[in-house]
């Protein structure tokens, strides 16, 4: 299996600020996925981060907002662009080994934007 | 419509008792995943199944693929139950594989 973390835990920010954050796995992955969960929704996938290229965004979701890298195998960050309150979420992390059979999640990152 | 529908959404049950969630889903799949959620936010993978039945301990994982159903069941449940279980379906089309995610059961086991 593989462990991954992520930073921050839980932020609060202002509205029209940034946040990164760092998406860590202890070992190698082939594809690693961003999450948002709203408050009482189910996970939806933001983008598909991919190693040393552009992420591949889902519908409704754009990079300028996204930003997304992945410099290596076992690292990627996410940053939420000029935030409001509609951005309050936890954002999650996923990776997996070249297929779905073995999918594994970060803890998750709550944010709070006032 | 959503494509993958949890029921119910929310439970709350007495210690020991026997617990199932199910989950419905309107799409063709490849897989599907059971999934539980710490309030912390935190996911983990509980179950993949494509057909059958699976069980770990005292989970035990269903589903009935003509019929689109899977079932989450738990055996004398204990309070370390409590979290939001979620259903997810593993859609494959010409190479390109995506998750699709219920809304979850939150469940809550009472002393």
């Amino acid at each position: 299996s593989a462990v991954i973390s992520q930073k921050p835990s839980r932020d609060i920010c202002q509205r029209g600020t940034s946040l990164t954050i760092q998406c860590q796995v202890d070992s190698q992955v082939t594809m690693m996925f961003w999450y948002r969960q709203q408050p009482g929704q189910s996970l939806t996938l933001i983008a598909t981060a991919n190693q040393g290229s552009e992420a591949t965004y889902e519908s409704g979701f754009v990079i300028d907002k996204f930003p997304i890298s992945r410099p290596n195998l076992t690292f990627s960050t996410l940053t939420v662009s000029n935030m409001s309150p509609e951005d309050s979420s936890i954002y999650l992390c996923s990776g997996n080994r070249g297929t779905y059979n073995e999918q594994f999640f970060g803890p998750g990152t709550r944010l709070t934007v006032l | 419509k959503n494509e993958v529908e949890q029921s119910p959404q929310n439970l709350t049950a007495q210690e020991g008792e026997f617990i199932t969630i199910n989950c419905s889903y309107s799409v063709g799949i490849s897989a599907l995943h059971w999934l539980q959620q710490h309030p912390g936010g935190g996911i983990v993978s509980l179950f993949m199944l494509s057909s059958g039945k699976k069980k770990h301990g005292r989970l035990i994982a269903t589903i009935n693929i003509q019929e689109k159903h899977s079932s989450l069941h738990i055996t004398a449940s204990h309070p370390r139950d409590s979290a939001v279980y979620i259903c997810a379906v593993l859609q494959s089309n010409f190479g390109n594989e995506k998750l699709t995610f219920g809304t979850g059961t939150r469940l809550t086991i009472i002393p």
